[in-house]
């Protein structure tokens, strides 16, 4: 059964920073693309980072660029959210995702962790 | 950037109404585009792929169509256990971007 779990949220003060894990079980983690989405406290979904599968691709948005860097270990099928220089408006729950293919582009995003929560506050 | 409209923002219906959700895309994303269900608490599930294919064990009465710029997703016959947020997400370029979500309240 594919299944993935976050873990690393904490509570954190703002300029801090923190490294969110992804443990993926069930698939071989190279072969796929894999991201990462936030949801702030009571609002939408935003996408975060994405790595692409097969290859070293990154991708970030632009609210988090220069701060975050996702990468992954694919030797312990694991991914990572390396979070820098955090601000009030990181806190949310992040999860990570899998794409049904090495893209997301035609595949979209198919399995989803349970989230784990970052809260940014003094 | 591709930026996602979804419509309605939220929408109370009753059992067995016909509910159709509606996202539109500023450029078109040929059908690169899916939909998720999220309940409280829980993490989003993908319901349709592809624009207009439904993932496996959802209930057949979700549906989706659309390719280009519109796209939608209707429930034929609503039941208490469809109250949650629904979501469309473009994957079509990067950034990856979703729906603002429609809240379905059951009257």
């Amino acid at each position: 059964e594919v299944q993935l779990s976050e873990s690393g949220g904490d509570l954190i003060q703002p300029g801090g920073s923190l490294r969110l894990s992804c443990a993926a079980s069930g698939f071989t983690l190279s072969n796929y693309a894999m991201s990462w989405v936030r949801q702030a406290p009571g609002k939408g979904l935003e996408w975060v980072s994405a790595f692409s599968g097969g290859g070293d691709g990154t991708y970030h948005a632009d609210s988090v660029r220069g701060r975050f860097t996702v990468s992954r270990d694919n030797a312990k099928n694991m991914l990572y959210l390396q979070m820098n220089s955090l601000r009030a408006e990181d806190t949310a729950i992040y999860y990570c995702a899998k794409a049904g293919g090495p893209t997301f582009y035609k595949y979209g995003m198919d399995v989803w962790g349970q989230g784990t929560t970052v809260t940014v506050s003094s | 950037d591709i930026q996602m409209t979804q419509s309605p923002s939220s929408l109370s219906a009753s059992v067995g109404d016909r509910v159709t959700i509606t996202c539109r895309a500023s450029q078109g994303i040929r059908n690169d585009l899916g939909w998720y269900q999220q309940k409280p608490g829980k993490a989003p599930k993908r319901l349709i792929y592809a624009a207009s294919s439904l993932q496996s064990g959802v209930p057949l009465r979700f549906s989706g169509s659309g390719s280009g710029t519109e796209f939608t997703l209707t429930i034929s016959s609503l039941q208490y256990e469809d109250s949650a947020t629904y979501y469309c997400l473009q994957h079509h370029s990067y950034p990856l971007t979703f729906g603002g979500g429609t809240k379905v309240e059951i009257k």
